[in-house]
């Protein structure tokens, strides 16, 4: 079945520091694929998405590339800030179906040290 | 409202109990989804309401979950009996009928004690 494999976290970095959240995914078909962000208290929102293969998503520094060779879509930022703390959600979606068929990773808890 | 809002933000109650979650959508939203966030695991997928189409339930864990929507408008996630393992955020969910993208509550902290 579809499935979405996030890197585990906790990931603890510092001010400035470089940001990557590998993000894998199995599908049958070609599926949408999306980055969501839970911010502390707060419900999920979506942070970028990229709907066909070499598609490059961006929202507020952050990148994501659909990579339909390696099956991947890793979330980067250059350089983080203590307010990109929060919990980041890896999704896919199919292009046709149900509801169901969006399919979320496990989450990564990314902590921003000041 | 601007936003999906869920109520209560945090409950919680006595194993045996029954507890009712409710979810306020975007209006105009005609699509409205529940998920289930257990501690350290992803989204899981509860129920899904599109206008007055039959939903689809085909992600309830069992038959002590249900759910009811009137229109397009409110939703209720009912949870008879609790367990501890239905302790759990509970997130709702809307969207226009034909976007993908979906805009969530804060969602519903539920603990089982």
């Amino acid at each position: 079945g579809d499935s979405v494999t996030q890197m585990e976290g906790p990931v603890t970095l510092s001010e400035e520091a470089f940001l990557t959240i590998n993000c894998t995914y199995t599908a049958t078909g070609y599926p949408s694929l999306f980055w969501y962000v839970q911010y502390p208290g707060e419900g999920l929102q979506l942070l970028l998405k990229a709907t066909k293969a070499d598609d490059k998503g961006s929202n507020k520094g952050f990148e994501a590339t659909y990579r339909k060779e390696t099956t991947s879509f890793h979330l980067e930022k250059g350089s983080v800030q203590v307010s990109d703390s929060a919990v980041y959600f890896c999704a896919l979606q199919l292009s046709s179906g149900s509801a169901r068929q969006l399919t979320f990773g496990s989450g990564t808890q990314l902590t921003v040290l000041p | 409202g601007a936003g999906v809002s869920q109520s209560p933000s945090n409950k919680v109650t006595e194993k045996g109990k029954d507890v009712e979650l409710r979810c306020d959508p975007i209006s105009g939203h005609t699509a409205l989804y529940w998920y289930r966030q257990r501690l350290g695991q992803g989204l899981e997928f509860l129920i899904y309401f599109q206008g007055n189409s039959a939903p689809d339930k085909s992600g309830l864990p069992s038959d002590r979950f249900s759910a009811e929507r009137t229109g397009e408008s409110v939703s209720t996630l009912t949870i008879q009996r609790t367990q501890q393992e239905d302790s759990a955020v509970y997130l709702c969910a809307s969207s226009l009928a034909r976007e993908r993208a979906r805009t969530f509550g804060s969602g519903t902290r539920l603990t089982v004690v």
